[in-house]
């Protein structure tokens, strides 16, 4: 079954120190692979996805993800974080084939920003 | 093009009473997911539509809820008789037709049932 694990329940940066929040997930085959992100009381937005070709992924709100196959991780990344950053982070995957299918999503990780 | 839409956004239900959370796909979109997400938890999936059809419902408490996304109209998620850990926000999610990288699930802004 699948399975994806944000070990960081809580991070917490101070304004424009780079950021590096981690995912790693089990799965059989190359899965899809998503960073979704949720503000207090809001939905959630797409920060960027990965299909395949190029292991690097460039998102919204300059935001970046790599996608590492050897060690099954996904991890997101920010060079320098904004306050506007502090939100609910969560990471998904899906089955690598085409159609419309449920997403299995990890535990969420907090980010707080320190002034 | 308007986004996913949920009504209400807010439900206050009493134990024993039914819930019904409604959602609107994005236009285009016929493909309707519905999540769960509990207290200081990830979202959970419960069931995928489409229109008439429910296609996978495995993630669907066995007794009291109930989803449906008719031809016309918005897909609802029904809560019989309520108890208080069905308290949570729901979320829906759609997608487009199957083809190419129609992959992505755009979501709503949730509702939050609350059971007394």
């Amino acid at each position: 079954a699948q399975s994806v694990t944000q070990p960081d329940i809580h991070i917490t940066v101070s304004e424009g120190a780079s950021l590096e929040l981690r995912c790693n997930y089990s799965y059989g085959a190359t899965p899809y692979l998503f960073w979704y992100v949720q503000s207090p009381g809001q939905g959630l937005q797409l920060l960027l996805k990965y299909f395949s070709g190029d292991t690097l992924v460039q998102g919204i709100k300059g935001f970046e993800a790599e996608f590492k196959r050897s060690q099954s991780s996904f991890n997101l990344r920010k060079p320098s974080v904004h306050w506007s950053d502090a939100a609910e982070y969560f990471c998904a995957v899906g089955p690598s084939i085409q159609g419309a299918q449920k997403l299995v999503f990890g535990q969420g990780t907090r980010l707080t920003i320190n002034p | 093009n308007a986004g996913v839409m949920q009504n209400p956004r807010h439900l206050v239900r009493r134990r024993g009473q039914e819930a019904r959370l409604r959602c609107s796909p994005m236009k285009g979109h016929s493909h309707v997911y519905w999540y769960r997400q509990l207290p200081e938890e990830g979202l959970k999936f419960m069931v995928y539509l489409q229109k008439e059809n429910i296609i996978d419902e495995s993630g669907m408490p066995k007794e009291r809820f109930s989803a449906e996304f008719p031809k016309e109209g918005p897909s609802i998620l029904r809560i019989q008789q309520v108890v208080r850990g069905d308290s949570a926000a729901y979320f829906c999610a759609s997608s487009p037709s199957q083809g190419g990288k129609n992959y992505e699930q755009y979501f709503g802004p949730g509702t939050r049932l609350t059971v007394t």
